[in-house]
């Protein structure tokens, strides 16, 4: 079974921390993605990575970043938490066109 | 540019009656299709997928949808739903060819009432 992992189910920081998620699979995939969801809106990409130390913007990368040092971890970065990046934040990783997700990270920024 | 249009947010059946949960799609080339499900507070779990093999794909839990090109539909369908069906559906659609980037709905909430 492949296996998303994701560090935190729950966060809450506050405005202006830097905040890092971490997310790492178990299936040598080479492709990883970082996702945000909120209601009424779906699901939105915000940064992935098809190879070690690659990066690609999705549509809302701002306010963002990533990094892949290693094949299974892509971290995603808050560089100065803001309210409006209160959110479920999704990881998910895939060798070619099937995505497989995490479980979420559920964060509060007061 | 691709898209995904799931019609109807919130979708309600009684247990035992027909699911049906529409997705239709805009892409220039008939692209891979996918849906996902997701309990609450969890990740999403695909439950099938169209890859242009049959245009009727099984998928887990009794779920099928079926591939229409001339409709560019991708509905979602179970005969008989079960209170454990009550969930959020996404469909989403990705480019042939791609990285893998996949254009999601803005999903579909289910409610099973007993």
């Amino acid at each position: 079974d492949v296996k998303v992992t994701q560090s935190s189910r729950y966060l809450v920081k506050r405005t202006g921390e830097k905040v890092f998620l971490e997310c790492v699979q178990d299936m040598d995939h080479e492709n990883m993605f970082w996702y945000r969801q909120d209601p009424g809106l779906g699901l939105r990409l915000i940064y992935f990575s098809y190879d070690v130390k690659m990066k690609e913007k999705g549509d809302i990368p701002e306010g963002y970043s990533v990094s892949r040092e290693k094949k299974e971890r892509f971290s995603l970065i808050l560089e100065s938490a803001s309210t409006n990046q209160t959110s479920m934040y999704l990881c998910a990783s895939s060798p070619r066109e099937t995505q497989y997700f995490g479980p979420g990270t559920r964060l509060l920024v007061l | 540019a691709q898209s995904v249009t799931q019609l109807g947010s919130h979708v309600s059946v009684s247990e035992g009656a027909l699911v049906l949960l529409r997705c239709n799609y805009s892409s220039s080339v008939p692209p891979y299709l996918f849906w996902y499900v997701q309990y609450p507070n969890q990740g999403l779990q695909l439950l099938l997928k169209y890859t242009s093999a049959a245009t009727l794909v099984k998928g887990i839990n009794g779920f099928e949808a079926e591939f229409k090109k001339s409709e560019t539909s991708f509905h979602l369908t179970k005969p008989s739903a079960h209170m454990s069906d009550a969930a959020e559906y996404f469909c989403a659609v990705q480019l042939r060819g791609s990285q893998g980037n996949l254009i999601f709905g803005k999903g579909t909430k289910l409610s099973v009432k007993p």
